[in-house]
């Protein structure tokens, strides 16, 4: 069965603060996405990455960074952790080819930023 | 510009009275459009990927079809437990794999 994980439910952290979110997915797919949601806004994709090591920017990167040290694994980086970013966070993954592209997602991170 | 519009924004059901949800789009090229349910607090669940104009897939009570404009969601006798937001993504030819989402259409079916 399908599995995306990610590390934290809720998360409370103070500004300027440096947060990491991990997520896993246990299906060998290629790509890993980062999106975050917010009311009015839908989701919106920070960083994706279709391979190790690779990663390709989103339609809202500024003020996060993405590492992919593993296939299964790809975590997001806010480096100071700022207001603004006080939002519910989610990774998905997919694989290569018709039929397969579809993204499943995680349980989400909701972030606090205080 | 690749654009995905979702109506109504909010739909308020009666058990068993059935409904249609619009999900239109416009992008250059069609890679696919998918449907997710979304429960609240929760990251949103996959329920169909569709290709082609004219295709339908079916799961329980829900039905997704597919035209070149615009796909339909049916609901057909709803239930209390199809309460959720339902959202639909297309892929583009040109994409990389990154979804369009439209922003939803949230469900609620009362007893």
């Amino acid at each position: 069965d399908v599995k995306v994980t990610q590390s934290s439910r809720y998360l409370v952290k103070r500004t300027g603060e440096k947060v990491f979110l991990e997520c896993v997915q246990d299906m060998d797919h290629e790509n890993m996405f980062w999106y975050r949601q917010d009311p009015g806004l839908g989701l919106r994709l920070i960083y994706f990455s279709y391979d190790v090591k690779m990663k390709e920017k989103g339609d809202i990167p500024e003020g996060y960074s993405v590492s992919r040290e593993k296939k299964e694994r790809f975590s997001l980086i806010l480096e100071s952790a700022s207001t603004n970013q006080t939002s519910m966070y989610l990774c998905a993954s997919s694989s290569e080819g018709r039929e397969e592209e579809t993204q499943y997602f995680g349980p989400g991170t909701r972030l606090l930023v205080l | 510009e690749d654009q995905v519009t979702q109506s109504p924004e909010a739909l308020r059901l009666q058990e068993g009275e059935s409904s249609s949800l619009n999900c239109s789009y416009t992008v250059s090229g069609l890679r696919g459009l998918f449907w997710y349910r979304q429960d609240p607090g929760k990251g949103p669940e996959f329920l169909f990927t569709l290709y082609s104009a004219g295709e339908e897939k079916e799961k329980e009570r829900l039905k997704a079809t597919l035209t070149k404009k615009e796909s339909f969601l049916h609901i057909t006798a709803p239930k209390p437990e199809d309460s959720a937001t339902y959202l639909c993504a297309v892929l583009p030819t040109d994409s990389w794999g990154k979804l369009q989402f439209g922003a939803g259409t949230q469900v609620v079916v009362t007893p």
